[in-house]
């Protein structure tokens, strides 16, 4: 079975810019989450996507969004790039996303601002 | 708010000897906390996970322990080896309003010293 599928790999953009991130979760899973990695900051959970509905949403401003599509497949976009926008952007799947759930996480998607 | 803490953030050991990781949540509501490990270029992946109603579960060299009444738990890895050497991530389950969520730690980076 594939695992949860992230692209792309690294991405480089400059302030001002908006940016989408690409997740394939893993066959079968309706789940998909959005967490954010920065140094010192840990995993920050962005929103969860199930059977194409935002369920659960984190802390952070509106230029953060993203959506699911009918295949379980989610994209997060972030509009308006600030230079602290610059992380890890890594996405989770899991088949229902209940949080007693095992999560498959992604290689994510390296994000650099400048 | 909910809120998880997690020490420390570094963590160098012998390789042979034990490791031990602490945490902290906040609502004593959280019934499910899992532990990540996070490999070098590589997404988070479960390793062990403990429910509120146990108090200690082992696999093989790791073991988990949750004391409720302190709201507080623990990742122990004995023995450990140099594949051990990744990043930990403590993490917990919240609930408010609907809006659910696993708040995970800052991490600890845990380097086996060959």
């Amino acid at each position: 079975k594939a695992g949860v599928t992230q692209t792309p790999r690294y991405l480089i953009k400059t302030r001002g810019q908006q940016v989408t991130l690409s997740c394939s979760p893993i066959s079968g899973h309706r789940s998909v989450s959005w967490y954010q990695q920065t140094p010192g900051q840990g995993l920050q959970f962005l929103f969860e996507y199930f059977s194409e509905t935002q369920r659960n949403k984190g802390n952070f401003p509106g230029r953060f969004s993203g959506r699911q599509f009918s295949n379980s497949r989610s994209e997060m976009n972030v509009s308006t790039l600030e230079l602290g926008d610059s992380a890890l952007y890594l996405c989770a799947s899991s088949l229902m996303g209940s949080t007693n759930e095992k999560l498959f996480f992604g290689s994510g998607t390296q994000l650099s601002v400048l | 708010g909910e809120n998880v803490e997690q020490h420390p953030s570094t963590l160098s050991v012998q390789e042979g000897d034990s490791a031990v990781i602490k945490c902290t949540y906040s609502d004593s509501a959280s019934n499910y906390f899992p532990w990540y490990k996070q490999e070098l270029g590589k997404g988070p992946q479960l390793i062990i996970d403990i429910r509120s109603n146990v108090g200690e579960k082992k696999d093989q060299r790791i073991a988990v322990t949750l004391n409720k009444t302190a709201k507080h738990f623990s990742l122990h890895i004995t023995e450990t080896q140099p594949e051990d050497s990744a990043v930990y991530f403590c993490a917990a389950s919240f609930s408010n309003f609907g809006n659910e969520k696993l708040t995970f730690g800052t991490g600890t980076r845990l380097t086996i010293i060959p």
